[in-house]
């Protein structure tokens, strides 16, 4: 069965510094990635996705991933974080068998962003 | 609309309530999800469904929780006998796509369940 792991409860940074909010995976195969964002009160928003192809993907509101196969990462990353970046991350996976398969979250990373 | 839309946003519910939940996914949209999401957890998958059809119901805790989707639009999650441990956020999201697909959900705000 798949699983994620969020390692990190809580991520600081100062506004303009680069930030990086790490998940590693476990899944059979290849697998599908994805980041999500929560802000208090609210659903989650999707980020961006590493389906196949090139390892780093470019999602919104200027963040991007790498996925690294042989680490089992997808690594979450912004190059100047600003305060309204600050809310929960969810990495979530699914595995690629055909059919349904169930997208598995992390439990978040909390993110902070001071000014 | 716009969006996945969730009512009631709040519910407060005595122990032992029955309690529904209602989910209006974005039109079009051939797959609903219901999540469940404790304080400081990750959202924990409850059940799918595929137009009108469950395809898959592995997450629900207990024989408690019932999810439906009569016409393939609207869903429906039931709670009977309300129990402590069912206080949560319970998600919705949509997508496009059929199952096997690599799109994205679209989540609505959730409804906040507590029971007293």
């Amino acid at each position: 069965a798949q699983s994620v792991a969020q390692p990190e409860d809580q991520v600081n940074v100062a506004e303009g510094n680069p930030l990086t909010v790490k998940c590693t995976y476990s899944v059979s195969g290849n697998p599908y990635l994805f980041w999500y964002v929560q802000y208090p009160n609210r659903g989650l928003q999707f980020l961006l996705k590493y389906i196949t192809g090139d390892n780093l993907v470019k999602g919104s509101y200027g963040f991007e991933a790498e996925f690294n196969k042989s680490q089992t990462s997808f690594h979450l990353k912004k190059p100047s974080a600003l305060v309204s970046d600050s809310a929960l991350y969810f990495c979530a996976v699914r595995a690629p068998e055909r059919g349904f398969q169930k997208l598995v979250f992390g439990t978040g990373t909390r993110l902070l962003v001071s000014p | 609309g716009a969006g996945v839309s969730q009512s009631p946003r709040y519910k407060v519910a005595k122990r032992g309530q029955d309690v529904a939940l209602r989910c209006d996914p974005i039109s079009g949209h051939v797959s609903l999800f219901w999540y469940q999401q404790a304080l400081g957890q990750g959202p924990e998958f409850l059940t799918y469904f595929q137009n009108e059809a469950q395809l898959d119901k592995s997450g629900l805790p207990s024989d408690r929780f019932f999810a439906e989707r009569p016409e393939g639009s609207v869903s429906t999650l039931k709670i009977q006998r309300t129990q402590q441990e069912d206080s949560a956020v319970y998600l919705c999201a949509s997508s496009y796509w059929t199952s096997g697909n690599t799109g994205e959900l679209f989540f609505g705000e959730g409804s906040r369940l507590t029971v007293l």
